[in-house]
């Protein structure tokens, strides 16, 4: 049962390029949020999608917008990068059970991001 | 409202020790209480979680106790080892399938 997926594992992207960053849930799970996190820092909820719809969404611009597929599996999409943006970007699986909390959250390995 | 306080920043302790980590919330709302594990180069796993109807939560050798009243969680790890060496974060869920993350602990266990 292959867990939390994501890809590309390191990339390094140029100010002001725009970067994608894909994943896929964990077998099962049709909820998947994005986390941003910064070097020595706890993860930063970004977003999240599901029934390919953003349904929650944390305090990041509008440059960083998503997109989740029919398969459940997601993108995100970073526009005009800046030097602050650089950081490991989570993304987490689940499965939606309404607006009850607690079901498990699972992590992927996380894609490292560095912009010069 | 939305944070969650972690500390110390970073702990030592001997092998077979009992390295306690803390942390607390304001939010009322929040009603799960999850920790992870994170090793360099990789994402967070889950460790344990509690609900705050629970005082306490034993896991092989990780608990967690929880005060509602003070608003307080912690994590101990008893008999720890070397392997155990790790950053730790709790969390605390606002809404369905949504974390709040404290800042983290970084745990060396000396062998």
């Amino acid at each position: 049962d292959a867990g939390v997926t994501q890809s590309p594992t390191h990339l390094i992207k140029t100010r002001g390029q725009q970067v994608t960053l894909r994943c896929s849930p964990k077998s099962g799970h049709d909820t998947v949020s994005w986390y941003q996190q910064a070097l020595g820092q706890g993860p930063q909820f970004i977003f999240q999608y599901y029934e390919e719809e953003e349904r929650q969404r944390g305090n990041f611009p509008d440059r960083f917008s998503g997109h989740q597929f029919p398969n459940y599996s997601s993108e995100l999409n970073v526009n005009a990068l800046l030097l602050g943006d650089s950081a490991l970007y989570l993304c987490a699986s689940s499965l939606f059970l309404g607006e009850i909390s607690g079901n498990t959250i699972y992590f992927g390995e996380g894609s490292w991001l560095t912009v010069v | 409202q939305q944070q969650v306080k972690q500390s110390p920043q970073s702990l030592i302790v001997q092998k077979g020790g009992i390295p306690i980590i803390n942390c607390a919330y304001e939010n009322t709302a929040f009603d799960y209480f999850p920790w992870y594990q994170q090793f360099p180069g990789k994402g967070p796993a889950l460790l344990i979680a509690i609900r705050p109807d629970v005082s306490e939560k034993k896991e092989g050798r990780f608990t967690i106790s929880f005060n509602k009243s003070a608003k307080q969680f912690s994590l101990h790890i008893m008999d720890s080892q070397p392997g155990d060496s790790a950053t730790y974060f709790c969390a605390a869920s606002p809404a369905a399938n949504k974390l709040v993350f404290g800042a983290g602990t970084i745990l060396r266990v000396k062998s």
